[in-house]
């Protein structure tokens, strides 16, 4: 198993810009989330999806939209980057035992740098 | 607001030491909690998994342990080494188990 992949690994944008960052797990996992890491602030939750066809707003989703189409892709776009959204992104699955999320397993991040 | 605070925020340990990393929570209306691992530049991986239910789990040199009551847990890292080296995140989960609200991590560093 390839387990999370992330694609682009590095990215430079300029403001306005859009793009979009890929995420695909191979793991047949119900539940893919991405956060941002920032120096200072730690991981923050953007959006999460707990099925395919099913998304939620989590701590800082402003700026970002997101989709789930099938099970194994969540990607995340951002429709008008700003410096703010300079960062660390990850995206993250896990599975479900009938309740909530188990175990999460991250992929390698895209750092992302908007100038 | 849930919100989880780790200290030290930093650590620095000669090789072979016992060592205890604390994490704190302020509301015990968790799923479950998570201790991750992230090397500089990098992603994060799970270390141990505990469920709201559990009172601690071990892996190997690792052992975590939680006491939901009082918000709080730790990660006791027996015979540290220099490959420990990393930073270390605490996580907990909401009580619907659909997000993680993460610790700002504490940077351990095991000297040889």
């Amino acid at each position: 198993n390839a387990g999370v992949t992330q694609t682009p690994k590095f990215q430079v944008l300029k403001t306005g810009q859009s793009m979009t960052l890929q995420c695909a797990q191979d793991m047949n996992h119900e539940y893919m989330s991405w956060y941002r890491q920032d120096p200072g602030m730690g991981l923050r939750l953007i959006h999460y999806s707990v099925g395919a066809g099913i998304t939620d707003q989590g701590e800082v989703p402003n700026g970002y939209n997101v989709s789930r189409s099938t099970t194994e892709d969540f990607p995340l776009r951002l429709l008008s980057a700003a410096p703010s959204q300079t960062s660390v992104y990850f995206c993250a699955s896990s599975y479900s035992n009938g309740g909530g999320a188990e175990t999460q397993y991250f992929g390698p991040g895209t750092r992302l740098l908007v100038l | 607001k849930q919100e989880v605070t780790q200290i030290p925020a930093a650590l620095s340990v000669p090789e072979g030491e016992n060592l205890v990393l604390n994490c704190s929570f302020t509301d015990s209306a968790i799923y479950n909690l998570q201790w991750f691992r992230q090397d500089p530049g990098k992603g994060l991986t799970s270390l141990l998994l505990i469920q709201s239910s559990q009172r601690e789990q071990t892996s190997g040199r690792l052992n975590a342990s939680l006491d939901k009551s009082s918000g709080r847990s730790t990660l006791y890292i027996a015979a540290s080494q220099p490959g420990d080296s990393a930073t270390y995140l605490c996580a907990v989960s909401n009580q619907a188990g659909t997000a993680l609200i993460f610790g700002k991590g504490t940077t351990l560093s095991v000297s040889s």
